[in-house]
């Protein structure tokens, strides 16, 4: 099965853009989707496809793809955006889904 | 509104069974796959398992295959996830997710989440 692969953890100064990636064979067939997880609650899409955002997820929020590479963008980056970031994508192997590894995002 | 409620938190002890749930509302719960996610305790999301309601079609994650067993019941709107043996390294939090596709195959996606089912094992 597939693997995604993220960097343990981005730092952004508060006001400025970060940038999270996430590596996989998958993302060569499939889009990432992207997940936010404070501590102690369930994760939250924050975004979808090409680059979608559900309904209530700023629009600091933004997604990319490139090959086997998927990138999540904050733009302005608040103290609220300081969590755990997740990717997953379907897997190309049949209906298998994969996570990636989390990146932890410091807003300082 | 769409929601997922799951059971409450549970304390067991190695080699007892247990069934936790995942309750559905506000959409269709036959018509959308439901999968399974474990977080170990300081760790990251890991994918377990899906189920299609409707007719109960299920996929494992080889990780996961054979551990735990995937069910629902569509007449009460109702996923299930079950252990017939616990161990101690399956304390973890469970989550289950809807999952939606769009965009002609290319985009799958969670998009709403239960709030999580903590599973203690300790003797």
């Amino acid at each position: 099965s597939s693997e995604l692969t993220q960097d343990p953890a981005v730092s952004v100064a508060l006001g400025q853009t970060g940038r999270i990636t996430c590596q996989g064979d998958s993302l060569r067939s499939y889009y990432a989707s992207w997940y936010q997880q404070k501590p102690g609650q369930a994760p939250v899409l924050v975004i979808f496809g090409k680059n979608n955002r559900p309904s209530g997820i700023p629009d600091r929020f933004s997604g990319s793809s490139s090959g086997n590479t998927a990138s999540l963008t904050i733009t302005g980056a608040q103290a609220e955006d300081e969590a755990d970031y997740y990717c997953n994508s379907r897997d190309s192997s049949g209906n298998h889904y994969v996570f990636g590894t989390g990146t932890k995002v410091t807003v300082l | 509104e769409v929601q997922l409620v799951q059971s409450g938190a549970e304390v067991k002890k190695p080699g007892e069974s247990l069934k936790i749930s995942c309750k559905g509302s506000g959409y269709s719960f036959s018509s959308y796959w439901v999968a399974w996610v474990r977080q170990m305790p300081g760790k990251g999301l890991e994918w377990m398992g899906i189920i299609y309601p409707r007719d109960s079609d299920t996929t494992y994650s080889p990780s996961f295959q054979g551990h735990v067993t995937i069910s629902a019941d569509r007449s009460i709107s109702t996923a299930y996830l079950q252990w017939s043996s616990l161990k101690a390294s399956d304390t973890a939090m469970y989550y289950c997710a809807r999952l939606r596709e769009s965009f002609g195959g290319v985009t799958y996606y969670f998009d709403s989440w239960g709030q999580g089912t903590l599973v203690t094992v300790s003797s």
